[in-house]
């Protein structure tokens, strides 16, 4: 099975900060990722798919790059309304979630 | 506009058998695939596994052995089976649309079950 490893757990940041998490595969899975927000409550929202393309209505702050093995998920200029708990996810075949990053206020 | 709803217990006994529908309004069911994904409390994320409207299946391998996922074209509607439960299934259960190289967009609001005796 394909493992998705995230970093960091948790990432302590003020609003206007640039804002990167880490997704790594344990084997290439060319473009088959998708970045989503995650709050309490709430169903995980979808920002990023095919590793960078941005979901429709999605704030140009996100953005989604990488493929194979390495991916990145940059905020460029961190809002209030970022804070929260982002996952990435392989969706070939057969699916597999990070672990998720936390984004808390510094 | 998609809309997916989950319903079900949201109590489950150690042992028993959880069950899941998730209704489909907005849309059709046929030729999409459908997903379940659960979120333990205080944990991330987990995937379940995913249904085409023809029937086909595929599941976490972790979960394999006590999982069916089915599809009711003529109500709109999925379902999960998940078999001889323990206190590591409670999680908030969450129904999606997607699968084979297809991210999730549309989600349900997701239903808390809970197994304790």
């Amino acid at each position: 099975d394909i493992q998705m490893t995230q970093s960091p757990s948790t990432l302590s940041a003020s609003v206007g900060d640039r804002v990167t998490i880490t997704c790594r595969a344990s084997q290439s899975i060319s473009i088959w990722l998708a970045w989503y927000q995650k709050k309490p409550g709430k169903a995980p929202y979808l920002l990023v798919y095919g590793a960078s393309s941005l979901e429709s209505g999605v704030p140009s702050r996100f953005s989604g790059s990488g493929s194979g093995t390495d991916f990145t998920l940059t905020i460029s200029s961190l809002q209030p309304d970022d804070f929260a708990t982002y996952y990435c996810l392989h969706y070939s075949t057969y699916w597999a979630f990070g672990q998720g990053t936390k984004v808390e206020i510094k | 506009q998609v809309q997916l709803e989950e319903s079900g217990p949201g109590l489950v006994k150690p042992s028993e058998t959880l069950s899941l529908t998730c209704t489909v309004s907005g849309g059709s069911i046929s030729s999409y695939y459908w997903s379940w994904i659960r979120q333990p409390p205080g944990k991330g994320l987990e995937w379940i596994g995913y249904i085409y409207s023809n029937g086909n299946t595929n599941y976490n391998s972790s979960l394999k052995s006590r999982v069916t996922i089915s599809v009711d074209l003529s109500k709109n509607q999925f379902s999960l089976n998940l078999t001889s439960v323990s206190a590591a299934d409670t999680a908030v259960y969450y129904c999606a649309r997607g699968g084979n190289a297809a991210a999730p967009h549309y989600w349900g609001q997701g239903t808390l079950v809970t197994v304790s005796s």
